[in-house]
């Protein structure tokens, strides 16, 4: 079966760094993205990797490596409203895209 | 960006009663469009794909019937929820893929619409 693996939660202290990790086990590999999702809003995209390695937006990085099936969000800088939940989704040989539950991150000052 | 919208975001039903969500993308065109279903505290659950001018594409467990999808255009999907009952009662959420959509393809989420049916 498909799965991806996530933390449920989260805490960081505002200003630090943290790390989100995801695992997954797919039929085939297209692309892992990362979104974010505030309460009661929909997903945002926050990033996209298909090749193995490090891609950087501002505050927000995110890593893949295919061969062990594991990616991470980065967030650096951490600010009160990046409280909420990060989504790790995997597109399969079919292109359909398989979610993870979610890491909900709380930022205590 | 991309920008898609939902209305209503918000409805609450009686029990038996049908309901309408629509679903549109205002500044691109996109042949397929998404519907998903999000439980409190829960991820996303792909309920069916929606290819403009084509029957939806069902999930595994998803009641076609009761679960009525219209893709009549290239910048509207409706989904109809067919006498509700509480347990429908969800957060609906639709996204949209463009057709200018580079190879990552990125899906474009509306605000989502919070159902409660009494």
């Amino acid at each position: 079966g498909q799965n991806i693996d996530q933390p449920t939660e989260m805490t960081a202290t505002e200003g630090a760094i943290v790390q989100i990790n995801c695992t997954y086990q797919t039929s085939g590999f297209n692309g892992l993205f990362w979104y974010q999702q505030h309460a009661g809003e929909a997903p945002t995209f926050l990033s996209y990797n298909v090749l193995d390695g490090l891609e950087e937006k501002g505050r927000f990085s995110s890593f893949l490596s295919r061969s062990k099936g594991y990616s991470y969000l980065l967030l650096k800088e951490l600010q009160m409203k990046d409280s909420a939940s990060y989504l790790c989704a995997v597109r399969d040989s079919n292109y359909q895209l398989i979610w993870g539950a979610g890491t909900k991150l709380i930022i205590k000052p | 960006g991309a920008v898609v919208s939902q209305h209503p975001s918000r409805v609450i039903c009686k029990s038996g009663t049908s309901v309408k969500i629509e679903c549109r993308s205002l500044d691109f065109q996109a042949t397929t469009m998404f519907w998903y279903r999000q439980f409190p505290k829960k991820s996303l659950m792909l309920m069916a794909t929606s290819n403009e001018g084509s029957k939806a594409t069902y999930e595994q467990g998803v009641e076609k019937d009761k679960f009525l999808i219209n893709h009549a255009s290239l910048t509207l999907s409706t989904l109809t929820v067919t006498s509700a009952h509480p347990e429908d009662s969800s957060f609906y959420i639709c996204s949209a893929r463009s057709m200018e959509g580079q190879d990552w393809e990125t899906q474009y989420f509306g605000p989502g619409t919070r159902l409660l049916v009494l």
